[in-house]
């Protein structure tokens, strides 16, 4: 099994939609998670980061995190063309430094 | 603040050439990481560095690939002798000391062999 599962996509929705990205993870260990957004040739650039279960805003995103479902989320309200990019989430275990990432999910905002 | 900095950021060459990717990271962050990015695999670790050493380099594939960090401001993942299968985007990422410090990502080095 995989530390993290995240669902490729890809996904495509209209300008002004509210968007659910979803991944779930193994390790029940101490977490740290993070959402990173990565445009076309570029480098992942970090979006979010929580420690504890619930949610976490920041503008038009909003980090969801369930400690007993092993479940995180984010969501997008009101989406843009400039959104349109691949999502990859990630989460540190414990005291160390080993990141774990999913595959990512290629999201398109529809003009 | 200047990001993470890879060079080149395209590189192109025979099978069979030694290619090197370089990194500076961040200053001041005391940890340094290789990955390999495909559509197949994602997103997949090569090796880490904490303080200049070498922490983890499970990920690294074979023989054929080796990384240094020599100081602080500076590393290098070297490919000898390189493979079509090594075509792939290389990122550097680098992190600071503490709990919960993300990871920052350079622009890549996006390498073809053929």
């Amino acid at each position: 099994q995989k530390e993290v599962e995240q669902d490729p996509g890809p996904l495509s929705v209209p300008e002004g939609a509210i968007v659910s990205l979803n991944c779930t993870y193994s390790n029940s260990a101490f977490q740290y998670f993070m959402w990173y957004r990565q445009y076309s040739r570029k480098g992942p650039e970090l979006l979010m980061y929580t420690y504890s279960s619930g949610n976490k805003e920041d503008g038009r995103f909003t980090a969801q995190v369930d400690k007993s479902s092993k479940y995180i989320s984010l969501f997008i309200r009101d989406s843009q063309p400039s959104d349109s990019a691949t999502y990859l989430c990630a989460y540190k275990v414990g005291t160390g430094n080993q990141f774990y990432f999913g595959t990512g999910t290629s999201l398109t905002v529809i003009p | 603040d200047a990001g993470v900095i890879q060079s080149p950021r395209h590189e192109v060459t025979e099978m069979g050439q030694e290619v090197t990717l370089r990194c500076k990271p961040i200053s001041g962050h005391n940890s340094l990481f290789w990955y390999r990015q495909t559509m197949m695999r994602g997103l997949e670790l090569l090796i880490y560095f904490n303080n200049n050493v070498p922490i983890d380099d499970s990920g690294m594939p074979e023989d054929r690939f080796s990384a240094k960090m020599p100081n602080a401001s500076f590393s290098t993942l070297k490919i000898q002798p390189s493979e079509p299968r090594d075509s792939a985007v290389y990122f550097c990422a680098s992190n600071g000391q503490g709990i919960g410090q993300p990871q920052h990502f350079g622009d890549g080095t996006r390498l073809s062999i053929l």
